[in-house]
């Protein structure tokens, strides 16, 4: 039973317009979300988080968005640049624990 | 300030062998926690490591196990591989109280044939 899903596998866009990455979840204890960016044949990087607390959290281009009433969040990236290409998984945690539940993954292709 | 090492980088097993795979986190880091990458299944978390201690497990058979050292360097040992075993193996530490936010290896890629 997947906890946390990102429903799109890829997604395309062009250089210098925004990318909306989407993630559900059905656990109701996750109280913390993150998102982190990989590139192949590295570890994932942490990107940005979010608390259950707030609802939006902005770091320069990247701003993340969390519905709690739908279960939903989501990653914008404005303006998206090539480099922003790699796959970019939402996580989930809870306060019970120290491990984190990531989604599938959303591979990212900007095109210049 | 070194990033989380993991060694070796690539490793090809036999089935049935068993594997022993290293993992250094970053300096100050404390909690270890290792995650099993395939295609098919994703990111899943194996276990989670502080001060020693196993704090957390994920669903994996008791092939899979790992030890974590007073110098917070930590180990995952797999016995009688599969070939289902074949993944990236990733390791990630975070300090002692911080939510969520772990630092990732390069992870190392075990394939088993």
């Amino acid at each position: 039973d997947q906890q946390v899903k990102q429903n799109s596998p890829s997604l395309s866009v062009q250089e210098g317009r925004i990318s909306i990455l989407n993630c559900d979840y059905t656990n109701s204890m996750f109280d913390y979300f993150l998102w982190y960016k990989k590139y192949p044949a590295e570890g994932p990087t942490f990107l940005i988080s979010i608390s259950s607390i707030k609802d939006k959290n902005e770091d320069g281009r990247f701003t993340v968005f969390l519905n709690k009433s739908a279960k939903h969040l989501s990653l914008h990236i404005v303006p998206s640049q090539p480099g922003d290409s790699a796959v970019y998984f939402c996580a989930a945690i809870n306060n019970a624990g120290n491990m984190l539940t990531f989604g599938g993954g959303t591979r990212l292709m900007v095109k210049p | 300030k070194a990033g989380v090492t993991q060694t070796p980088r690539y490793l090809i097993k036999t089935r049935g062998q068993q594997v022993t795979l290293s993992c250094s986190p970053i300096s100050g880091h404390r909690s270890v926690s290792w995650y099993q990458q395939t295609p098919g299944q994703g990111l899943q978390f194996l276990f989670e490591y502080f001060s020693e201690t196993q704090r957390n497990k994920g669903n994996f058979p008791g092939r899979f196990s790992g030890r974590q050292f007073s110098n917070s360097r930590s180990e995952m040992n797999v016995s009688t591989l599969e070939l289902g075993d074949s993944a990236l193996y990733l390791c990630a530490s975070s300090f002692e109280d911080a939510i969520g936010e772990a630092f990732f290896g390069q992870g190392t890629r075990l394939t088993v044939v």
